[in-house]
């Protein structure tokens, strides 16, 4: 089955620092991949969507230079927390559909997660 | 909100017995999905049902869907101690490019 890789699975690193977190997706390609956020014991909330070879598309309320998403290749997006804050700590998901599948009618597949923690 | 309602919020049942989530949405869909998620893990798809089906089969899952009333329903038969985890509908709205908006979820414990 379709396999989406995230990595790191955690990081915990000091205030200020810059983090970043790929995705990317193992057998298949996928020209849009989807960044969420969860905060414990609630539902992901959508980030952004990342569009291969275009800018990503941001949700309300989501910072797009303090979250850069890019989307290099068919198989790889990247979220960049720029200069993160405690606030920040979270548990990061991206998710990605097949781009061969082209009906809109297809689940997609998601990463284990990024477990992000700011001291 | 971006999210729909999903109720209830915490289900706990004996091994053995069915569970039973909610699902409500707001907007017109082009389908609608169920995820699992374990315990600080990604997410695993279970089912997707399209917006012109009413009744999706896989296993011991069985989902509704109620376009009428905006609602879906996930329904567990026979449940195990191994489907202990949280439950989330996710709706792709017609319009929104693929989009999933997901609902608050449902965190399910099932005791041997």
């Amino acid at each position: 089955g379709a396999v989406v890789s995230q990595h790191p699975s955690w990081v915990i690193c000091k205030s200020g620092t810059s983090v970043k977190i790929e995705c990317r997706s193992l057998d298949f390609q996928a020209t849009t991949m989807f960044w969420y956020r969860q905060f414990p014991k609630q539902s992901l909330m959508l980030m952004a969507t990342s569009n291969e070879g275009s800018k990503a598309t941001y949700e309300q309320g989501v910072e797009k230079d303090k979250f850069l998403i890019n989307h290099a290749s068919l198989t790889l997006s990247t979220l960049t927390v720029t200069s993160a804050h405690p606030e920040d700590s979270s548990f990061y998901i991206c998710s990605a559909r097949e781009l061969a599948r082209g009906s809109s009618n297809q689940p997609q597949h998601f990463g284990d997660g990024t477990r992000l923690s700011i001291l | 909100s971006q999210q729909g309602e999903e109720d209830p919020q915490a289900l706990s049942i004996q091994e053995g017995e069915n569970a039973t989530m909610n699902c409500s949405y707001k907007t017109s869909i082009n389908n609608l999905q169920w995820y699992r998620q374990n315990s600080g893990r990604g997410l695993v798809h279970l089912i997707l049902i399209r917006s012109n089906e009413r009744e999706k089969h896989s296993g011991r899952l069985r989902v509704t869907l109620d376009t009428s009333k905006k609602s879906s329903s996930l329904l567990i038969t026979a449940s195990r101690a191994a489907d202990t985890a949280s439950y989330f509908c996710a709706t792709d709205a017609a319009g929104g490019y693929n989009k999933l908006i997901f609902g608050a979820g449902t965190r399910l414990a099932v005791h041997p």
